[in-house]
């Protein structure tokens, strides 16, 4: 198994550009989400989905777009990217109590 | 926000050291979790322990929780160089539709 496999892993966006962060995992959970982290922060929660068709918002969805049409994907959608994004970004599916993170995807809004 | 606590935010000890770090959170939680991720990476779940234990052990990893106190400890023991990384727990609370909430985390460094 892969696990939670995210691309790309380095990104650097010009600011207004639009981008997607892919996402896929092959342990068939139901649950997946995106987090951001941020220095001195913990990880903070920008969407999330209890299964295929269903979405909803974290802590902090905006600026961000995400769908779920089948259960292996999860993609995250910058609409018009701005500074305030440069973050490193970080999928992961959910299996009862754990949590299954990807690598990371470093991503530079300029 | 529930955002938990930790502390310190960083720990530089020798090898062989017992390394401790612990979490505070604000609101009552259903389990609390602890992840580990090494610089460059994700974070890896480490240990698990619910609202109704008060201590858990896996490996040189040891965990107690302190409802009373809304708050955790992680120790490590006869730290290894491998063992650098940073620490986050994360907590589930009932009122807030089970999602986890996540502390800053603390840096720890083994030197050898």
């Amino acid at each position: 198994n892969a696990g939670v496999t995210q691309t790309p892993k380095f990104q650097v966006l010009k600011t207004g550009q639009s981008m997607t962060l892919q996402c896929a995992q092959d342990m068939n959970h139901e649950y997946m989400s995106w987090y951001r982290q941020d220095p001195g922060m913990g990880l903070r929660l920008i969407h999330y989905s209890v299964g295929a068709g269903i979405t909803d918002q974290g802590e902090v969805p905006n600026g961000y777009n995400v769908s779920r049409s089948t259960t292996e994907d999860f993609p995250l959608r910058l609409l018009s990217a701005a500074p305030s994004q440069t973050s490193v970004y970080f999928c992961a599916s959910r299996f009862g109590n754990t949590i299954y993170f990807g690598e990371g995807s470093w991503l530079t809004v300029v | 926000s529930q955002q938990g606590e930790e502390d310190p935010q960083a720990l530089s000890i020798q090898e062989g050291e017992n390394a401790t770090m612990n979490c505070s959170y604000k609101t009552s939680i259903n389990n609390l979790q602890w992840y580990r991720q090494n610089s460059g990476r994700g974070l890896v779940h480490l240990i698990l322990i619910r609202s109704n234990e008060r201590e858990k052990h896996s490996g040189r990893l040891r965990v107690t929780l302190d409802t009373s106190k809304k708050s955790s400890s992680l120790l490590i023991t006869a730290s290894r160089a491998a063992d650098t990384a940073s620490y986050f727990c994360a907590t589930v609370h009932m009122d807030s539709n089970y999602q986890l909430i996540w502390g800053a985390g603390t840096k720890l460094i083994i030197k050898p």
